[in-house]
């Protein structure tokens, strides 16, 4: 199956900094999501992107499809940003649409004050 | 609202008990997902559903068991043979399954389950 891989696994930082998460993976794909998992654990969507580039206030994205990697930017970090982000893929592999995601092991974002 | 809930928020249950968890949805959306989260991990998923009456196994589906009897609702039971039950369980729905634009998923709050 697909493959998908976050860097970096780990990130802290102060608030105010910038900062970009990446997600590589190994096969085409026709859906990629960006998700904030809090410390409820709930999963905030954040990004529906399996192509291009999208923004949203402090936080942006871009998908390369053609080389299998996406980005998610993070400007002017605040302490609410803290959490666990998660990079998924949908993929196509097999022929078949499939509604399944695959799911990174994601970066654990520290923002102190 | 519109949204996915999910009930209990947290579940505990001893050795040998089934349990059943509970997701609704109002969205309308088509296809559900269950998934489930392991400390320190991504999801995994267990079962899906693309309509009413049909459902399909996911990646660790052994010990899990799904109906799927209304639109709005797909409860998921977690049977005495899941040996490691103790986890974290998300719910999904997305508009539509078999299409290649736009299959946005959306997440319920989960379950926590414990097994004493």
């Amino acid at each position: 199956g697909i493959q998908v891989e976050q860097s970096p696994p780990d990130l802290i930082l102060q608030e105010g900094a910038n900062s970009t998460l990446r997600c590589n993976f190994s096969d085409s794909v026709n859906n990629l999501q960006w998700f904030h998992q809090n410390p409820w654990g709930q999963l905030i969507n954040l990004f529906y992107i399996p192509s291009g580039t999208k923004q949203n206030g402090r936080l942006s994205a871009t998908t390369v499809a053609t080389e299998r990697y996406s980005l998610l930017y993070i400007s002017s970090s605040q302490t609410t940003d803290s959490g666990v982000y998660f990079c998924a893929v949908g993929s196509n592999a097999g022929g078949t649409s499939y509604g399944k995601l695959t799911f990174g092991q994601g970066t654990i974002l520290t923002v102190h004050p | 609202d519109g949204g996915i809930t999910q009930s209990p928020k947290y579940l505990f249950r001893k050795e040998g008990q089934n349990v059943t968890l509970s997701c609704e949805q109002n969205l309308n959306h088509d296809a559900m997902y269950w998934y489930r989260q392991d400390p320190g991990q991504g999801l995994r998923l267990i079962y899906y559903s693309q309509i009413v009456n049909d459902f399909q196994k996911g990646d660790i589906a052994e010990g899990y068991s799904v109906s799927r009897e209304k639109k709005e609702s797909f409860p998921l039971t977690v049977t005495s043979a899941q040996k490691n039950p103790t986890a974290f369980y998300l719910c999904a729905s997305s508009k539509r399954f078999l299409q290649s634009s736009y299959n946005e998923q959306f997440f319920g709050p989960g379950t926590r389950l414990t097994v004493l």
